[in-house]
């Protein structure tokens, strides 16, 4: 199937780290991303990784890939209330759709 | 650079009323993307269009279309609207030969079926 699933709801205090996770189906996947959704706007490419990657930082973020398992994950370190917002982890597959597949969104809340 | 604008911001019809919806990509960018976020069901493709031409479409009935025109410019159109084409529309961009496959999203128009 094309499902890309995330668990719905992470909830976080402020300044530890939040963990993201995400299972997808495709092993001919090419870019894995991770997109942030803030209240009333669209979607912001946070980052993304090749499928021949296990491991990409960015600042305070790290992403990790289990190509094996087909677990893609974000860490967000020292989570600031400022990243409260929904995320959305995506595929790209080498089937020339054009279609990124997306997950149904972690809604991350952080508490002061 | 402006980013992908979409017009209009809120939309409100009754069933059985048509919706258009419209979007600029990012200037230079030839593909534009149409997404459904309802609630509860994460986005859903809708439609792909590239250099005027319907690429792909999505699990969607025919009473969604759209198009592309020459400034990449797009349209979508639903008919005969349903209570649960109620959703945030979301539109993006991107440059088909970019090996990224990275997505730029406006902030979507939000359909209200009354």
């Amino acid at each position: 199937g094309e499902d890309v699933e995330q668990s719905l709801f992470l909830s976080v205090r402020e300044g530890d780290s939040s963990v993201i996770n995400c299972t997808y189906t495709d092993s001919s996947s090419t870019y894995l991303y991770w997109y942030k959704q803030e209240p009333g706007a669209g979607l912001q490419l946070l980052t993304y990784i090749f499928s021949n990657m296990d491991m990409k930082q960015d600042q305070r973020l790290t992403v990790l890939l289990n190509k094996k398992d087909k677990h893609l994950s974000l860490r967000i370190a020292d989570t600031q209330t400022g990243d409260s917002a929904i995320y959305f982890c995506a595929e790209s597959r080498l089937d020339n759709t054009g279609k990124l597949i997306f997950g149904q969104g972690t809604t991350l809340q952080v508490k002061p | 650079e402006a980013g992908v604008t979409q017009s209009p911001t809120h939309l409100i019809k009754t069933r059985g009323q048509q919706a258009t919806l419209r979007c600029s990509p990012i200037s230079g960018h030839t593909s534009v993307y149409w997404y459904q976020q309802a609630l509860g069901l994460g986005l859903q493709f809708l439609l792909w269009y590239d250099e005027g031409e319907e690429r792909n479409r999505g699990n969607f009935p025919p009473r969604f279309s759209g198009r592309q025109f020459p400034n990449y410019s797009s349209e979508l159109n639903v008919n005969a609207l349903e209570l649960e084409d109620s959703a945030l529309y979301l539109c993006a961009s991107s440059l088909l030969q970019e090996n990224t496959g990275e997505l730029f999203f406006g902030e979507g128009s939000r359909l209200t079926v009354l």
